[in-house]
């Protein structure tokens, strides 16, 4: 099936550097992905859509500008914590949908445990 | 605005059946999924409904959906110690909603 893969599985920056998270489909186009945050013992949190050449789409409450997203290409979406300070420590996983598969399924990458100290 | 709701815990015998069960609100919703996550890792796709359908069974899964009722559970036959995890239904129709997951338990 199809994979999204995410990379950094798990990063450690120090408290007012940026971090930036990938996010790449890997065998299909994405036109749109989505970013997650999950805090401890809670649901996944949508943060945004991230649609190829437009601007993403945040959900109300999410700061866009220090949750900065690209999608650059089809198969490409970043997202990057500015400034990020230890209440950013949180495990953020992006998703993808194949637009040609037979359904609709989200394909979801391994997460990214963000640890900021 | 959307919701999904679940129950946060189960506990079931080795051998026995798990049910798991979740509400949404989101009457447009075009498929509904269950994801397993097990510890330290991402979502794992299980198995997914399309918004028409009441009942979908894969192996030892079997989804059932009360669209009238905006009810949606997931069976889990002959359940074993792997399937120990944590369990999120989700709703989708442009964007994916999750629930708050179930943590299934597994007693020996």
């Amino acid at each position: 099936g199809a994979v999204v893969s995410q990379h950094p599985s798990w990063v450690i920056c120090k408290s007012g550097t940026s971090v930036k998270i990938e996010c790449r489909s890997l065998d299909f186009q994405a036109t749109t992905m989505f970013w997650y945050r999950q805090f401890p013992k809670q649901s996944l949190m949508l943060m945004a859509t991230s649609n190829e050449g437009s601007k993403a789409t945040y959900e109300q409450g999410v700061e866009k500008d220090k949750f900065l997203i690209n999608h650059a290409s089809l198969t490409l979406s970043t997202l990057t914590v500015t400034s990020a300070h230890p209440e950013d420590s949180s495990f953020y996983i992006c998703s993808a949908r194949d637009p040609q598969g037979a359904s609709t399924e989200a394909f979801f990458g391994q997460g990214t445990r963000l640890t900021v100290v | 605005g959307e919701d999904v709701e679940q129950s946060l815990f189960l506990s079931v015998r080795e051998g026995d059946s798990s049910v798991i069960n979740c509400t949404y609100t989101d009457s447009s919703s075009t498929y509904l999924y269950w994801y397993k996550q097990e510890p330290g890792a991402g979502l794992q796709l299980l198995t997914y409904i399309f918004s028409n359908m009441d009942m979908k069974q894969d192996q030892r899964l079997t989804v059932l959906l009360n669209k009238k009722d905006k009810h949606l559970s997931l069976r889990i036959a002959d359940t074993q110690t792997g399937d120990s995890a944590i369990y999120f239904c989700a709703e989708a129709d442009d964007k994916i909603i999750f629930g708050k997951g179930t943590r299934l338990h597994i007693l020996p």
